[in-house]
């Protein structure tokens, strides 16, 4: 199946600093990424939907400012936390489609906010 | 899109078929069932999707009833790899159409 890469796989930063997270495509044309997060114990949530080249369309509850998405490629999208606090902590785990094809996952993110 | 049931955990024997219900009454009729599954600290995996057909592949076997208000994913013969969180979506194809998680269920494959 395709591939979906993520880096850093993980990463621990300071309270108030800022963490971009990349999301790559390596063998198809991600026309739509999506972003994830996923807290202990719980079900993958929807963060927001970015085509290639639009602004990023956020789920309900989560605050764009805060969560900064680039897709400025067909292969490549960016998450980046601001001011992260601790409750920022978490799995962040990107996916990608191709056109209206299957949609496949990265390996995830873990993110620690001391 | 159409909302899923699962039981949230199941427990199968090593080399055992491992039976998955899910059940999405609200289904509409173009909406096709996913399953994904999730094992510890990865991304989620696809495994297998239909729309009312059953399917099979290298993975696993999908069964849908002719209402479609139900599916079972199965498993052959299960081994200890197969312990994950098994989530069955529903979700149609056109336009922007996104994958939305439910519970899952909880596989442990004992020895």
């Amino acid at each position: 199946g395709a591939v979906v890469s993520q880096h850093p796989s993980w990463v621990i930063c300071k309270s108030g600093t800022s963490v971009k997270i990349e999301c790559r495509s390596l063998d198809f044309q991600a026309t739509t990424m999506f972003w994830y997060r996923q807290f202990p114990k719980q079900s993958l949530m929807l963060m927001a939907t970015s085509n290639e080249g639009s602004k990023a369309t956020y789920e309900q509850g989560v605050e764009k400012d805060k969560f900064l998405i680039n897709h400025a490629s067909l292969t490549l999208s960016t998450l980046t936390v601001t001011s992260a606090h601790p409750e920022d902590s978490s799995f962040y785990i990107c996916s990608a489609r191709e056109g209206a094809g299957e949609q496949y996952f990265g390996p995830g993110t873990r993110l620690t906010v001391t | 899109d159409a909302k899923t049931t699962q039981p949230p955990s199941m427990d199968c024997a090593e080399g055992r078929a491992a039976n998955l219900p899910c059940n999405h009454s609200t289904i509409s009729g173009n909406e096709y069932v996913y399953w994904y599954r999730q094992i510890h600290s990865q991304g989620p995996q696809y495994i297998i999707h239909g729309l009312k057909n059953n399917e099979t592949n290298e993975m696993a076997s999908l069964i849908i009833t002719e209402d479609r208000k139900s599916s079972t994913l199965i498993l052959p013969h299960a081994t200890l790899r197969d312990t994950a969180v098994y989530y069955c979506i529903v979700r149609g194809i056109q336009g922007a159409q996104k994958l939305v998680f439910g519970q899952g269920t909880r596989l442990t494959i004992n020895p």
